[in-house]
């Protein structure tokens, strides 16, 4: 059964053309978490939510955001992409602090044309 | 800053060898430490997580193992099989609920 769930799987958009992905989770955790993963790289941590607390990282460019609605979805927006935003884009949940295990969507692939 | 090292970068074995993987990290002051896999094109799977006050953890043919003092672990893989081929991620979990990843060891166990 799927725990947590990514749509698109694959999402291609326009250079400068708003997009939003999509994170849903069945596991009812506290915490979800948005990471970028460009080729052979880590990924990275973006934002995260706990609850409704969001927390952005230092060096998560303002063109990212972010939105829980409820406990179970969250969405990644990016409001103007550029070339360097093509990646894949991990969600993930927590039940509650760091020292629990994230569970990771399948991702969805991004590319900006 | 927590950095976090993997070597090899990438490793081929022949099947049913043992191999083992290795992490190291910089900031011992981490809550737990979780093996990843992640297959080409996919999400990352959780394979292993050692709590900060572990020294191991075991699942089937894998072996997670944490010194957390020195800044390393290891994850073992016995009898490795073709299935097993895939990028092996490690991560530290540290203050703010931050998970600071390495970059992987891509693994190929061939026929």
């Amino acid at each position: 059964d799927a725990m947590v769930i990514q749509n698109p799987r694959y999402q291609v958009t326009q250079f400068g053309k708003p997009v939003t992905l999509s994170c849903s989770q069945t596991l009812n955790h506290n915490v979800m978490y948005w990471y970028q993963q460009k080729s052979s790289q880590a990924p990275k941590l973006l934002f995260h939510y706990y609850d409704k607390d969001f927390n952005n990282e230092a060096d998560t460019p303002d063109n990212f955001q972010s939105r829980r609605p409820n406990t179970s979805f969250c969405f990644l927006d990016i409001r103007s992409p550029g070339l360097g935003d093509a990646a894949m884009y991990l969600c993930a949940t927590s039940a509650a602090s760091g020292e629990d295990t994230q569970y990771f969507g399948p991702g969805t692939r991004l590319t900006v044309l | 800053k927590q950095e976090v090292t993997q070597i090899p970068a990438a490793l081929s074995v022949p099947e049913g060898e043992n191999l083992v993987l290795n992490c190291s990290f910089t900031d011992s002051a981490i809550y737990n430490l979780q093996w990843f896999r992640q297959d080409p094109g996919k999400g990352l799977t959780s394979l292993l997580l050692i709590q900060s006050s572990q020294r191991e953890q075991t699942s089937g043919r894998l072996n997670a193992s944490l010194d957390k003092s020195s800044g390393r672990s290891t994850l073992y893989i016995a009898a490795s099989q073709p299935g097993d081929s895939a990028t092996y991620l490690c991560a530290v979990t540290g203050g703010g609920n931050k998970l600071t990843f390495g970059t992987g060891t891509q693994l190929k166990v061939e026929l």
